[in-house]
Order: C-alpha cells, then structure tokens, then sequence
C-alpha cells in the first residue's frame, strides 16, 4: 500500500491565483482531513470528510474548498491565493473517527508570493 | 478555546531518559494523542490514552491524568533517531484533534 500519497510537494504561487491540492489514499480509510502546519503553531484542520460525498468545515476552512466524490481522493481547493495561505499542508486518514490513528501524506510546502 | 501546553524545545543526552509533558484543558475531554514529527517529515502515530495510567509501548511510555489535564511522553535509552518534534493533541468534545505546537527535542552523544 501507498498509504496516502499528495502532490505536488512544493509549489509558488503568485497573489491571486488558485491550485487544487490532490490528496489520494489507498487503504479504503471514510476519513480523511486536510490541516495545515505553521511554524511553531500546532496543526490547524481546514475540512474533513467523513465519507464519498459528505464534507464538513474545520477550524480554519476560509479561503479553502474540498470535495469529495469518491472514497480515495479529497482535493484541497485554494481560490485567490493569499500570502496568509503561506504555510505546510498535510492530507490524512483514518478508519473511523478522531479516536483513530490518523496516517499522515508527505505534505505540501506552499509558498504565495 | 481549548489551548495544549506544552514545551518548545527540550535537550537530552543519548541513552538517557527524557519526559515530555502536556498539559490541556479538561472540559470536553474524550482522549489524548501523541505523535512523532520528524524535521521535513509527516507526523506518524505514538500512542493514544483515554484512561488514567501509564501504558507502555517499548522505548515509549505516555501516562495520562484526566483530572489534571495532564499527560507526558517518556522516551527511554534515547537513540540519536529520536531527534524529532513530538506533537500531543486533545480529542475534544466536538470529536476533533485540538493540536500542541509540538516539543523539538534535541539529542546529543
């Protein structure tokens, strides 16, 4: 198993514009979380899904859209990129709720410039 | 809010013992985590407590008290891999992970 797998591991943006983040993982995980990671801050959870279909906002979920249409991807939607959107992004899953393990991707180093 | 205390940065000699502690608020608690971040790297799960008590998971050991808001981390016979950020998070009463900022802890020979 892959586990879960994110692309793109780096990536500039210039003020204003938008990427989708690709988040997949393989081990048939309902769950599954979009976070992002500032230094010396703990992890902030943007939106989480708890199945095909069904999402829900986080802590921080402005200026981010996800969705999800099936059980192995959950893209992370950023619209008109902001400098405060500068930051480390990590997808993860569980089997079930938040008193499960959560398996972490690689990450995303996003810089908006 | 809920708020996770717990120390920036801590120092320790290979082989040695060390204790990271975490504190949290108590109210809406339904579980406490700890998670090993390695520099660059995607957090990867510790240990997860819900009772009071010590469990023990070889080298690591995490001890709970619910009714301090307490837990630490104990890391025995300290090998120089165990560099690392070690991350607590609280499972509130909304059912989410309430993240610490993470102790960076130092290993030197």
């Amino acid at each position: 198993n892959a586990g879960v797998t994110q692309t793109p591991k780096f990536r500039i943006l210039k003020i204003g514009q938008s990427m989708t983040l690709q988040c997949t993982q393989d081990m048939n995980h309902n769950y599954m979380y979009w976070y992002r990671q500032d230094p010396g801050m703990g992890l902030k959870l943007i939106y989480y899904s708890v199945g095909a279909g069904i999402t829900d906002k986080g802590e921080v979920p402005n200026g981010y859209n996800v969705s999800r249409s099936t059980t192995e991807d959950f893209p992370l939607r950023l619209e008109l990129a902001a400098p405060s959107q500068t930051s480390v992004y990590f997808c993860a899953s569980s089997y079930g709720d938040s008193s499960y393990e959560q398996y972490f991707g690689p990450g995303t180093r996003l810089t908006v410039t | 809010g809920q708020n996770i205390d717990q120390p920036t940065e801590m120092t320790a000699t290979e082989g040695a013992i060390v204790q990271i502690n975490c504190t949290y608020q108590t109210s809406g608690f339904n579980g406490l985590f700890w998670y090993q971040q390695h520099a660059g790297e995607a957090p990867t799960f510790l240990s997860y407590n819900v009772l009071d008590g010590l469990e023990e998971k070889g080298r690591f050991s995490s001890f709970l008290s619910r009714s301090k808001g307490y837990s630490y981390l104990l890391l025995k016979e300290l090998q120089m891999k165990d560099s690392a950020s070690y991350l607590c998070a609280e499972k509130d009463s909304n059912y989410q992970l309430i993240w610490g900022a993470g102790t960076k802890l130092i290993i030197k020979p």
